[in-house]
């Protein structure tokens, strides 16, 4: 069974620096990642996901996030906020070839002006 | 539909009371999943349906939670004699297939009293 660790349960930065989010994973068997964005009183959104082939992936928004399989990571980062950019960050893994996703527990950013 | 849709958005219910969740996922979405989000929480797997049939109800908590897809498009989530501790957001997501990312609905926050 696959599992996801959010080590930083919230995370406060300044606009316009940059952020790292981070999330680790544990799966015996080959992985999809994903990286999910829920704004204030919204639904969760796809902001990135990596599924094969190039190890850094572009999402929405200005982020973009790098599989180390190495270290069974999948850092998310964006090399400078916005105000917008406040919201919880969760990451997520599936087997490959199954569709049932499990998420972490979430990172909130907290960006200040 | 554009999005999934989940109705009630919003549901408040006296403990012991039966409750009913609808989720109408993206057209052509042949994959529909169920997930609980507690405060504080990443979403927790309950079950996922591929049409019509439930291919992994490894999540649901009990037999008081059940849930249908009659016709491989909407499904209803369904909570017998509920508890204090079912309070959560109740969240539907839809896929085109392995790999896509899901799309979530608004959620239904569920308040049992």
């Amino acid at each position: 069974a696959q599992s996801v660790t959010q080590l930083d349960s919230q995370v406060p930065v300044f606009e316009e620096a940059p952020v790292e989010l981070r999330c680790n994973y544990s799966s015996s068997v080959s992985v999809y990642l994903f990286w999910y964005v829920q704004y204030p009183n919204q639904g969760l959104q796809l902001l990135l996901k990596y599924l094969s082939g190039s190890t850094l992936v572009k999402g929405i928004n200005g982020f973009e996030a790098e599989f180390n399989k190495s270290q069974t990571s999948f850092h998310l980062r964006k090399p400078s906020v916005h105000i917008s950019d406040t919201a919880e960050y969760f990451c997520a893994v599936s087997d490959k070839g199954y569709q049932k996703v499990t998420f972490g527990t979430g990172t909130k950013l907290q960006v200040i002006p | 539909g554009a999005g999934v849709s989940q109705t009630p958005s919003n549901k408040v219910t006296e403990k012991g009371k039966y409750v009913e969740l609808r989720c109408d996922p993206i057209s052509g979405h042949t994959a529909l999943y169920w997930y609980r989000q507690s405060l504080g929480q990443g979403p927790e797997f309950l079950i996922y349906f591929q049409g019509t049939g439930a291919a992994d109800d490894s999540g649901l908590p009990n037999d008081r939670f059940f849930a249908v897809r009659p016709e491989g498009s909407v499904s209803t989530l369904k909570i017998q004699r509920t508890e204090r501790g079912d309070s959560a957001v109740y969240l539907c997501a839809s896929t085109a297939g392995t790999g896509y990312g899901y799309t979530f609905g608004s959620g239904t926050r569920l308040t049992v009293v």
